[in-house]
């Protein structure tokens, strides 16, 4: 079975500094791990994915995040935090070996920036 | 990116009707579609797996006489909430997959909030 956790329900942060988003997670085998941004009534927006090759991953947004395969971790993070970061944020996995395996989603964490 | 739509965004509804939300992939054939559930400040939980042409794969816990999903063509896909209670208030999420280049991809529609009255 596949599980992600995100252990940190709020991170508040000031505009300006930077920011992590922790997850880790646990899947067999190989894993896919992506993180996903929610504003509020809205759908998921993509953000990055881990698939292979180097284990720091660049995405949107000025977003990067680190694959740790010995710490089982993907935590996002971003240098220079902005006020317009505050939303809600998913870390999912999904496992290599079947094409109808579903992204399984950690239970988000909400992060605040404060002007 | 592809793009996932659903339809309708919103439907406020009587307990005891019945709801059905469309998702459409505008771009791509989506070989698999998921439909997720999401309580206000709580992530999304899987409802459900279906391939085009194919009965849908219910998560435990799910009540697949309730939660009706047909997934007729490589481009549709409906979620039909059938005898609605408030309880099934939430916001609901469908996914799409596709094939070929596409297959590590999975693209979100913007969710329908459903409030059962």
């Amino acid at each position: 079975a596949q599980s992600v956790a995100q252990p940190e329900d709020q991170v508040n942060v000031a505009e300006g500094n930077p920011l992590t988003v922790k997850c880790t997670y646990s899947v067999s085998g190989n894993p896919y791990l992506f993180w996903y941004v929610q504003y509020p009534n809205r759908g998921l927006q993509f953000l990055l994915k881990y698939i292979t090759g180097d284990n720091l991953v660049k995405g949107s947004y000025g977003f990067e995040a680190e694959f740790n395969k010995s710490q089982t971790s993907f935590h996002l993070k971003k240098p220079s935090a902005l006020v317009s970061d505050s939303a809600l944020y998913f870390c999912a996995v999904r496992a290599t070996y079947s094409g109808n395996t579903p992204l399984v989603f950690g239970k988000g964490t909400r992060l605040s920036v404060i002007a | 990116g592809a793009v996932v739509s659903q339809h309708p965004s919103w439907v406020i509804c009587k307990s005891g009707t019945s709801v059905k939300i469309e998702c459409r992939s505008l771009d791509f054939q989506a070989t698999t579609m998921f439909w997720y559930r999401q309580f206000p400040k709580q992530s999304l939980m899987l409802m459900a797996t279906s391939n085009e042409g194919s009965k849908a794969t219910y998560e435990q816990g799910v009540e697949k006489d309730k939660f009706l999903i047909n997934h007729a063509s490589l481009t549709l896909s409906t979620l039909t909430v059938t005898s609605a209670h408030p309880e099934d208030s939430s916001f609901y999420i469908c996914s799409a997959r596709g094939g070929g280049s596409r297959n590590n991809e999975q693209f979100f529609g913007p969710g329908t909030r459903l409030t059962v009255l």
